[in-house]
């Protein structure tokens, strides 16, 4: 039973497109982020969101949006793709704030390609 | 501003040899401080992590690190490695109340 899964797990896209990613999350955990991966292997937080509400929000381009319609899943939508956004993005999870030790649990990563 | 630095961005070792991965880090106020592993293809899992108390603290695999808070450094190591061991390492510091950040990565590569 994975833990915290993400789908699709490769994506190849034209410039322009718009696509989703999706993440669900089954250990009950309040707190679910998105991280992205470029391609020296650097990882750096875009957003966390804490029983639905958005807690950070990095400097991330507006084309970036995320969504949580429950606490275990947190969808990240991205319009009118551009090249630089080919990346990992992951999906982790964890305990909230008031108990965040900082363990967090990760997807097993989409990996984007934008052509 | 707090961060992270791993030194070395690639550490090729023999098999059953030991290993360090260095890590220094940079905070004005207490620090949180974990090793994560990525194996190829996979997401992150947490190897260990200092919160407090003892300075050696003990994590999965037979990895070890030492919090030297004089030296700002949280430096892993394992006395012998193994094959299974090739992948990529980051160190990463707690900031505020949710958020880690992460260092450059250290991929380690076992050689027979």
């Amino acid at each position: 039973d994975t833990a915290v899964s993400q789908t699709p797990k490769y994506l190849v896209t034209q410039m322009g497109n718009d696509k989703s990613i999706k993440c669900e999350q089954n250990l009950g955990h309040d707190t679910m982020y998105w991280y992205k991966q470029d391609s020296k292997k650097f990882l750096k937080i875009m957003f966390s969101y804490n029983n639905k509400e958005l807690i950070i929000n990095e400097t991330v381009p507006n084309r970036f949006s995320p969504k949580s319609p429950d606490k275990a899943h947190l969808n990240l939508h991205i319009n009118s793709l551009e090249l630089g956004d080919s990346a990992v993005y992951f999906c982790a999870s964890s305990h909230p704030a008031g108990d965040f030790t900082g363990e967090l649990f990760f997807g097993e990563g989409s990996r984007l390609t934008v052509l | 501003a707090q961060s992270v630095t791993q030194l070395d961005s690639q550490v090729p070792v023999f098999e059953e040899a030991p290993v360090e991965l260095r890590c220094n880090y940079s905070s004005s106020v207490s620090v949180y401080l974990f090793w994560y592993v990525q194996y190829p293809n996979q997401g992150l899992q947490l190897l260990l992590k200092y919160l407090s108390g003892s300075t050696l603290v003990k994590g999965i695999n037979g990895f070890e690190a030492e919090f030297n808070k004089s030296q700002t450094s949280f430096h892993l190591r394992k006395p012998s490695v193994h094959i299974s061991d090739t992948a990529e390492y980051f160190c990463a510091l707690k900031k505020g109340a949710q958020k880690l950040v992460f260092g450059q990565g250290t991929r380690l590569t076992i050689n027979p």
